[in-house]
């Protein structure tokens, strides 16, 4: 399973468009690359999954480029309730064991 | 509604004293996990099934039971509690093909063991 690394934290404000990167530089030719969102004591959310170039769906879009050895959330015209912490996870389709590291903490302010 | 559902939502109980947290999902997933969440520790995969009659351990599995003797239900106990076990436990499930498709998760069990 690819290891992935993301920022600890992050701050931004109400309306502005926020980008979290994350880098699996050891993905493999079958991984997928999924985000997910958690609020204080709730369970993950999943908000978007990709396996190259762009994604979009109504929260968020993903970006992959060409190498696959990073990924980026995009996440327009957060608001307050957009604070939580997002993990990303890269796993092959069929792997049922995810592992989850600590996440990005994002903090929005007014 | 499309959901998981977990119950107790919250439970303090002694060591030694048996207990099931349950688990049901609507959405007639092959698929379903328990995690333990921990600060610290993020989560950690406890048992997954690959559908009914068949689980399997995942990274954390010591002091932990589970059954999938149907599609919908994957109850997870503890036979003798010990407070190492107090954590924040959460169920999911998805669809055949696993993380292809985005689990879905259940709201938690904070489970306090003393």
């Amino acid at each position: 399973l690819a290891k992935t690394t993301q920022p600890i934290s992050m701050d931004s404000y109400e309306g502005q468009e926020v980008n979290i990167t994350c880098s699996h530089n050891n993905i493999a030719t079958n991984d997928y690359i999924t985000w997910y969102q958690q609020f204080p004591s709730q369970g993950p959310r999943f908000i978007i999954q990709g396996y190259k170039t762009k994604v979009t769906n109504e929260v968020a879009s993903l970006f992959i480029p060409a190498d696959r050895k990073s990924s980026t959330l995009s996440l327009p015209r957060v608001s307050l309730s957009d604070t939580a912490v997002y993990y990303c996870l890269v796993a092959p389709g069929s792997n049922y064991q995810l592992i989850w590291g600590a996440g990005t903490k994002l903090i929005i302010k007014p | 509604e499309a959901q998981v559902t977990q119950n107790p939502r919250y439970l303090i109980t002694v060591t030694g004293k048996k207990l099931t947290v349950t688990c049901s999902q609507n959405m007639n997933h092959e698929y379903m996990s328990w995690y333990r969440q921990d600060p610290g520790l993020g989560l950690r995969q406890i048992y997954y099934s690959m559908n009914v009659e068949v689980t399997d351990k995942g990274d954390v599995p010591e002091g932990y039971k589970v059954s999938r003797k149907e599609k919908r239900n994957f109850p997870l106990i503890l036979e003798s509690p010990s407070p190492n076990q107090t954590s924040l436990y959460f169920c999911a499930s998805s669809a055949a093909g696993g993380p292809i498709h985005g689990y879905t998760f259940g709201s938690g069990t904070r489970l306090t063991v003393v």
